[in-house]
């Protein structure tokens, strides 16, 4: 079974400061994990993921995120917000016997004051 | 855009109806994926069809079920609509290649409403 806790549901930054969003998981397997996007009224969009390849992952729109096997985390960041980063997060898993199945988090909001 | 597309956008039934959803994936992913995503959480997997057959399913009742066709478009029927079923519908497609999970493409979604 996996799990994924995202720890904070809403997250609130000024334009140009630093971004962090949690999470934690827990999976029986050797786990994928990703980062998606979901703006209003748009599909879900992949940020970025790891696949057991190197521990620091970059993606798009200048985040990224770091699998930290030993405290099951993987937190996304980005240096600098801009204000069309205001979106929905979520972070998801998906053991790596379990082809494309994914389990989401409970997501959080993103809100970028001027 | 995902190139992945989804019919209708919005729906409203009652209690008690059967409802059919839409999908039509990117040309050439063999796999397609449902989630119902209900008001302020995230998107919980409801079951993935694989060249035709389901090939997982998530913790939903039997009246929810489906159909992936040869022409990348798929379907969800959910039978005896319940106020709980109201949420919105995604649609995501990959090609999958082995157990590695691949980037899924997400459609924009159904909102469907239950009276």
């Amino acid at each position: 079974a996996q799990s994924v806790t995202q720890l904070d549901s809403h997250v609130s930054v000024s334009e140009g400061t630093p971004v962090l969003l949690r999470c934690n998981y827990s999976s029986s397997y050797s786990p994928s994990l990703f980062w998606y996007v979901q703006h209003p009224n748009k599909g879900l969009q992949l940020l970025l993921k790891y696949t057991s390849a190197a521990t620091l992952v970059k993606g798009i729109n200048g985040f990224e995120a770091e699998f930290k096997k030993s405290e099951t985390s993987f937190h996304l960041t980005k240096p600098s917000a801009h204000m069309s980063d205001a979106a929905e997060y979520f972070c998801v898993v998906s053991p790596n016997n379990a082809g494309n199945m994914l389990t989401f988090g409970g997501g959080t909001r993103l809100m970028v004051k001027p | 855009e995902t190139g992945v597309t989804q019919s209708p956008t919005h729906l409203i039934k009652t209690r008690g109806q059967q409802v059919t959803l839409r999908c039509s994936s990117q040309s050439g992913h063999n796999t397609v994926s449902w989630y119902q995503q209900a008001l302020g959480q995230g998107p919980q997997f409801i079951f993935q069809y694989y060249r035709e057959e389901e090939n997982g399913r998530g913790n939903f009742p039997p009246r929810f079920s489906g159909l992936q066709f040869p022409n990348y478009s798929s379907e969800l029927n959910v039978n005896a609509l319940e106020l709980d079923d109201s949420a919105l519908y995604l649609c995501a497609s990959s090609l999958l290649q082995g157990a590695i999970p691949n980037e899924q493409f997400f459609g924009p979604g159904t909102r469907l409403t239950v009276l």
